[in-house]
């Protein structure tokens, strides 16, 4: 399997409930990034966690990262419908140049 | 600041003809990445590059690609004598590169549709 890969591959919960997605990587990592899509359109940013770090929150959002399992989380507590969306973890790899997608989670937050 | 500014929005092109796809970076950013989305997947990256050069072009097909980012002007992604499997979205992305030289985050156009007909 390709490098950042995010499972479930789709998700669907109720308003109110916390979405869970999980990112496995192969290579040694600088740091691991989550960025959200919606439909027809680019990337966002959400959050960036170093590789000396183990947890990180920001609003809603929390990721953890276990290097030496070589995954991370992205928890969205409290989901809202507006939180529909594709979400991808991108690695920035030691050996790389440029950041490495896997192939996304699509949660659909029902209202 | 205006952001990561691509265009056109969407492109149509016939079988053998040739797409420009242009990206104009954040102020003040020098990198940009060229990443390619098919329906329902993840982004491949295509090519990394600075001003004037390209530093890292390793996911992008070798005949009828090339992608330029000039001193002046916008970065361009071209393709000559398209055909239908290239079509897809083409997202680029441009970073600020900090003195770790690790990658902090990307900054995402809004990304090219290109139709080959």
């Amino acid at each position: 399997s390709q490098q950042g890969e995010e499972d479930p591959q789709a998700l669907s919960i109720q308003e109110g409930e916390n979405a869970t997605m999980n990112c496995s990587y192969k290579t040694s990592i600088n740091n691991l990034q989550w960025y959200r899509q919606n439909s027809g359109r680019g990337l966002v940013h959400l959050i960036l966690i170093r590789s000396n770090e183990r947890e990180k929150h920001s609003g809603r959002l929390r990721v953890t990262l276990d290097t030496s399992k070589k995954s991370s989380s992205l928890l969205i507590t409290a989901s809202r419908a507006a939180d529909t969306a594709s979400y991808f973890c991108a690695t920035d790899e030691r050996s790389g140049r440029a950041l490495t997608f896997g192939s996304g989670t699509r949660l659909q937050v029902q209202p | 600041n205006a952001g990561v500014m691509q265009n056109p929005r969407h492109l149509v092109r016939r079988r053998g003809q040739e797409a420009r796809l242009r990206c104009s970076p954040m102020k003040g950013h020098s990198h940009v990445y060229w990443y390619r989305q098919l329906p329902e997947e993840g982004l491949k990256f295509m090519v990394y590059l600075q001003k004037e050069n390209i530093i890292d072009e390793s996911g992008m097909p070798k005949e009828r690609f090339s992608a330029e980012f000039p001193k002046e002007g916008p970065s361009i992604l071209r393709i000559q004598q398209v055909v239908r499997g290239d079509s897809a979205a083409y997202f680029c992305a441009s970073s600020l590169q900090d003195r770790t030289r690790s990658i902090e985050k990307l900054f995402f156009g809004s990304g090219t549709q290109l139709s080959v007909l």
